[in-house]
């Protein structure tokens, strides 16, 4: 079974620009997470969601972030315009359904912001 | 809201030997569940085992077991007959077992690295 697909992988950008990050969960995997992760510190959910519709996004800087999983299967998060600070792993992770089964996540997308 | 704190940003242990993480929690539920995460450098978050907060019988899987005190609101982990492909960042979770709005976050520490030395 082919495990969740983010890319890009590495990603090195100029604060005030740009990127986004997409990610694949595994097939009928209703639903999909994005957790940051800075550097000496433990993930942290972004937005959770399920099918297409957002179910927890109560910590997403919105004014920066935005997110969409459009019919239900993959997922983009975007960062407009970056600082300093967005410098992190961004993991993506599926799962079959809320509380109904274990979190599989992706290698993450590291991005450096300078 | 809940917390999770792991003390130990390091351990080390030599291969075939015994070591234990550890964690501690802060909730006022009573119900909910607790994970232990391993993340290999560059590769993916795996999970390890995980423990429901309403039994009391302490979880194992093959070398890995916790000591559940909820009590004392610490959810250790044991290692048993380490091997060098155990060595990688460890992370305590908890998640809430009550269902609002189907968010189901996992809340996590800041991460134990683990170093297993032949």
């Amino acid at each position: 079974e082919a495990g969740v697909a983010q890319s890009p992988r590495y990603k090195i950008i100029e604060k005030r620009q740009s990127v986004a990050f997409w990610c694949n969960p595994i097939s009928g995997h209703a639903t999909l997470y994005w957790y940051q992760q800075i550097l000496g510190q433990g993930p942290k959910l972004l937005i959770q969601f399920q099918n297409n519709g957002v179910v927890d996004d109560s910590q997403l800087p919105k004014d920066r972030f935005s997110a969409e999983r459009l019919k239900g299967v993959d997922s983009t998060l975007k960062i407009q315009p970056a600082k300093l600070e967005d410098s992190a792993v961004y993991l993506c992770a599926s799962s079959l359904g809320a509380y109904t089964g274990e979190l599989f996540f992706g290698e993450g997308s590291r991005l450096t912001v300078l | 809201a809940q917390t999770v704190t792991q003390s130990q940003p390091e351990m080390s242990v030599q291969e075939a030997e015994t070591v234990t993480l550890s964690c501690t929690y802060d909730t006022s539920e009573s119900d909910y569940y607790l994970f232990w995460y391993k993340q290999p450098p560059s590769r993916q978050m795996i999970l390890v085992i995980r423990q429901e907060a309403y039994k009391q019988q302490n979880a194992t899987e093959n070398r890995f077991s916790v000591n559940f005190q909820k009590a004392a609101k610490s959810f250790s982990l044991k290692i048993s007959d380490s091997q060098l492909g155990d060595a990688a960042m460890y992370f305590c979770a908890y998640r809430s077992a009550f269902v609002v709005m189907f968010t189901d976050k996992l809340i996590f520490g800041t991460g134990t690295r683990l170093q297993v030395f032949p």
